[in-house]
């Protein structure tokens, strides 16, 4: 029983692509997160939702819009992509904002070409 | 400027031995801090959390300690195996919600 999963796992693409990548929990989360994990394994947070509502968006360009259509999926797309967005995005879950345990997804490897 | 460091980029420790992992932080005020183990090729996983009123916390062969006044949390396993060999990420709970990872460090237990 997968808690957190994301597809796909490797996404491999040319610049000035658009992109997609889709997260679900099934833990019953009310709190979700995306992450990016570069080459130097330095984690960074980009996004969370709380109940389908944006809570934080960390300076990340605006090719970068996140979706949520229920508390249970988080979705990320990327416009435009660019060398420097190649990294391991992850996705994660935690029951609510004021408890942070983190649930993390296995993550995206995305290499831009 | 605001840092979370964890001191070490790479250690080694016998197998049995006491492994000791180190996280400092300037210029922030968590409420709470966690620390995570990731294995290569795979998400982070949740190991402990301590609260800033909290000193010291356990589980099984984990430890803990958190000193607010230092800016410093301890992050020990006893009898150490190969197979506690990851990378161990230290991340503060802020009070805006938010969370912030240090770059971790890489613990190689030798047979």
């Amino acid at each position: 029983d997968t808690a957190v999963s994301q597809t796909p796992k490797y996404l491999v693409t040319q610049m000035g692509n658009d992109k997609s990548i889709k997260c679900e929990q099934n833990l019953g989360h009310d709190t979700m997160y995306w992450y990016k994990q570069d080459s130097k394994k330095f984690l960074k947070i980009m996004f969370s939702y709380n109940n389908k509502e944006l809570i934080i968006n960390e300076t990340v360009p605006n090719r970068f819009s996140p979706k949520s259509p229920d508390k249970a999926h988080l979705n990320l797309h990327i416009n435009s992509l660019e060398l420097g967005d190649s990294a391991v995005y992850f996705c994660a879950s935690s029951q609510d904002v004021t408890y942070n345990e983190q649930f993390f997804g296995p993550g995206t490897r995305l290499t831009v070409l | 400027s605001q840092k979370i460091e964890q001191n070490s980029e790479a250690l080694n420790i016998q197998e049995g031995k006491t492994a000791t992992l180190t996280c400092n932080y300037t210029n922030y005020s968590p409420a709470y801090l966690q620390w995570y183990r990731q294995d290569p090729g795979r998400g982070p996983v949740f190991l402990l959390l301590i609260r800033e009123n909290e000193k010291e916390k356990r589980k099984e062969r984990l430890k803990v300690t958190f000193d607010t006044t230092l800016k410093q949390s301890l992050f020990h396993i006893t009898a150490s195996q190969p197979a506690d060999s990851a990378t161990y990420l230290c991340a503060l709970d802020l009070r805006d919600d938010k969370i912030i990872f240090g770059k971790g460090t890489r613990l190689h237990i030798l047979p």
